[in-house]
């Protein structure tokens, strides 16, 4: 079983939608959750980091974390075509002492207008 | 703030000769910097977690003595491909995790390699 887990997609929306991308991971220890935004041939992009249950809001961008059931997901409003890119989950899990980012194979979200 | 660069952004050798590739955090101090490889419609793999001062710890199936990381300073990290071969050619992306936060870290802009 893989340790992090995403939907390779394409996940595809209209513009104007909300996009919900999911990830579920096998760490229960893990305590530090990150979305990621990597465009075609560029390096990933931090947008979220969350560490409690709950919801964490920052602007069009919503991370949401269920410790007991292993999820972390991320929800974009008002999806806009320059929100098309890959969304990489990585989950910091516990490995010989410290903390190794470890990330799923990634979401391709496309928007269309 | 939490800026890294990455340098050079691309690069094109010979087979069989060496290439450094550097990592620096420009706004905050890196105690851990990570180094990926990312070949074309793949996802993100870890090379090896570079800790200012100490030996990098290498991933499984990398080659240590093929990928050479130093991380001298706080906010400096190298890695060379030594004897690099056209199999090496890759998309290399450095990150930095900043010391005074909670373990998000970020990215350089990444390296493209072709060996020939």
């Amino acid at each position: 079983q893989k340790e992090v887990e995403q939907n390779s997609g394409p996940l595809s929306v209209p513009e104007g939608a909300i996009a919900s991308l999911n990830c579920t991971y096998s760490d229960r220890g893990s305590q530090s959750f990150f979305w990621y935004r990597q465009y075609s041939g560029k390096s990933p992009e931090l947008i979220m980091f969350i560490y409690s249950n709950g919801d964490k809001e920052d602007g069009r961008f919503t991370a949401q974390l269920n410790k007991a059931s292993q999820y972390v997901s991320l929800l974009i409003r008002d999806s806009q075509p320059s929100d098309s890119a890959t969304y990489l989950c990585a989950v910091n899990i516990r490995s010989g002492g410290s903390y190794i980012p470890t990330f799923g194979r990634g979401t391709s979200l496309i928007v269309h207008p | 703030g939490a800026v890294v660069s990455q340098h050079p952004s691309r690069v094109i050798c010979k087979s069989g000769t060496s290439v450094k590739i550097e990592c620096r955090s420009l706004d905050f101090q890196a105690t851990t910097m990570f180094w990926y490889r990312q070949f074309p419609k793949q996802s993100l793999m870890l090379m090896a977690t570079s800790n200012e001062g100490s030996k990098a710890t290498y991933e499984q199936g990398v080659e240590k003595d093929k990928f050479l990381i130093n991380h001298a300073s706080l906010t400096l990290s190298t890695l060379t491909v030594t004897s690099a071969h056209p199999e090496d050619s890759s998309f290399y992306i450095c990150s930095a995790r900043n010391m005074g936060t909670s373990y998000e870290q970020y990215f350089g802009p990444g390296t493209r390699l072709t060996v020939t």
